[in-house]
């Protein structure tokens, strides 16, 4: 059964500090994505991550896999308060027995 | 673009009682997604749709939790009986079938509250 695990689920940072959020997960992936939720909003689609050592950067934010080691990263640079939310990723396997497993997500609180 | 439009966005409703949640897709987009967020934690698939037949219904509670789309473009979800532990956001989404990338888009959801 595939399982994806993030940590930390809870992280207050101040503005101008770098941190990584990790996300793993158990079986073998074909894609794994990661999204942004505001309180109170839906899920908006941040980066997807297809093969390993894919790296994609928007902004502040910048994503890379690991498929050997089932493991993705979401660093953020240099925060701003205006990147407080909550932060998913989610994993696809494409294996008829899967579907797709988002994590417990992980809750940004960056002081300003 | 038109994004995936859901409706109602908040519904609160007694125990036993029903309800009915109805998602409109972004055109053209042949697979639809029905997900259930409770607070605090990740949205759980419940159903998937691909054109009007279901892909994956596993984590669907079958015996109070229904869900179809009829013509491959709108889709409702039903709760009958509801009970107080589906309380939590219900969130559409879709995406074009095809792309490798397979990028979700997501509804603004219907929060319900059942008491």
């Amino acid at each position: 059964e595939l399982k994806v695990e993030q940590n930390p689920l809870f992280l207050s940072m101040q503005e101008g500090k770098n941190y990584t959020i990790y996300c793993n997960y158990s079986t073998t992936s074909d894609r794994l994505y990661w999204y942004r939720q505001d309180p109170g909003k839906s899920l908006e689609s941040l980066f997807v991550l297809l093969s390993n050592g894919a790296v994609k950067q928007e902004g502040r934010l910048m994503a890379s896999l690991d498929t050997k080691a089932r493991l993705s990263t979401l660093h953020i640079t240099a925060a701003v308060h205006d990147l407080s939310a909550t932060y998913f990723c989610a994993v696809d396997s494409r294996n008829r027995d899967d579907k797709i497993i988002f994590g417990k997500g992980t809750r940004l609180h960056i002081l300003p | 673009e038109a994004g995936v439009a859901q409706s109602p966005r908040y519904k609160i409703i007694e125990k036993r009682q029903s309800v009915a949640f109805w998602c409109n897709p972004i055109s053209g987009h042949a697979t639809l997604y029905w997900y259930q967020q409770i607070l605090g934690q990740g949205p759980k698939l419940l159903i998937q749709f691909q054109n009007n037949g279901v892909v994956d219904d596993s984590q669907l509670p079958k015996d109070r939790f229904s869900a179809e789309r009829l013509k491959g473009v709108d889709s409702t979800l039903k709760i009958q009986p509801a009970k107080l532990e589906d309380s939590a956001v219900y969130l559409c989404a879709s995406s074009f079938l095809g792309l490798a990338k397979n990028i979700q888009y997501f509804g603004a959801g219907t929060r319900l509250s059942v008491l």
